[in-house]
């Protein structure tokens, strides 16, 4: 079946260094992925849409350039989170679709969960 | 707007009890559904899709035009199934908060 790798599954950063995380397609193609913020016991919050070739898509109130997404192949999308500080310690997940099939679910990392000192 | 409600934010049930997990739809047509659920320390992960009308892991639901409903159901209840239960259309990306499923022993 379809495989979402996640990289890393866990890393601690000091305040003001850049972290970056890494959402591959194992055995798929995906123009898109998408990457999620969960906090203890509660639902996923959409972050961005990562889009292949072109410029991701953030909702509402999720900052940019706080939050820098490259989306450089089919199968590979990256979440760099810059200057890091305690408040972004979070579980971050990302997620993708197969793009050879239609209405096909999504297929989610295992997350990584980053510790900001 | 078209959209996804699951009413019950916790759902706790005793083993060997029947389940249902109530998911609603206000989608026009027929949409197509999914069940995700994610297991303590472990990713999401997609439980059942309508569309393939299977059991897995002894869960059923069925899309039911009639109500606008996608009901999760399980005859008889069983401790692994403790978890967070997840209802969303193929169409969206945005989950909704979910039910979290307690069994009790």
């Amino acid at each position: 079946g379809a495989v979402v790798s996640q990289h890393p599954s866990w890393v601690i950063c000091k305040s003001g260094t850049s972290v970056k995380i890494e959402c591959r397609s194992l055995d798929f193609q995906a123009t898109t992925m998408f990457w999620y913020r969960q906090f203890p016991k509660q639902s996923l919050m959409l972050m961005a849409t990562s889009n292949e070739g072109s410029k991701a898509t953030y909702e509402q109130g999720v900052e940019k350039d706080k939050f820098l997404i490259n989306h450089a192949s089919l199968t590979l999308s990256t979440l760099t989170v810059t200057s890091a500080h305690p408040e972004d310690s979070s579980f971050y997940i990302c997620s993708a679709r197969d793009v050879a099939s239609y209405n096909s679910p999504l297929h989610f990392g295992n997350g990584t969960r980053l510790t900001v000192t | 707007a078209q959209r996804v409600t699951q009413p019950e934010k916790l759902l706790s049930v005793f083993k060997g009890a029947p389940v249902e997990l109530k998911c609603n739809y206000s989608y026009s047509g027929s949409p197509e559904l999914f069940w995700y659920v994610q297991y303590s320390r472990q990713r999401l992960q997609l439980l059942l899709r309508h569309i393939s009308r299977e059991s897995i892991k002894g869960f059923t639901a069925d899309l039911n035009k009639g109500e606008t409903s996608f009901h999760l159901k399980k005859p008889f209840a069983q401790e692994e199934d403790s978890a967070m239960y997840y209802c969303a259309p193929s169409d969206k990306i945005i989950f909704g908060k979910g039910t979290r499923l307690h069994i009790l022993p």
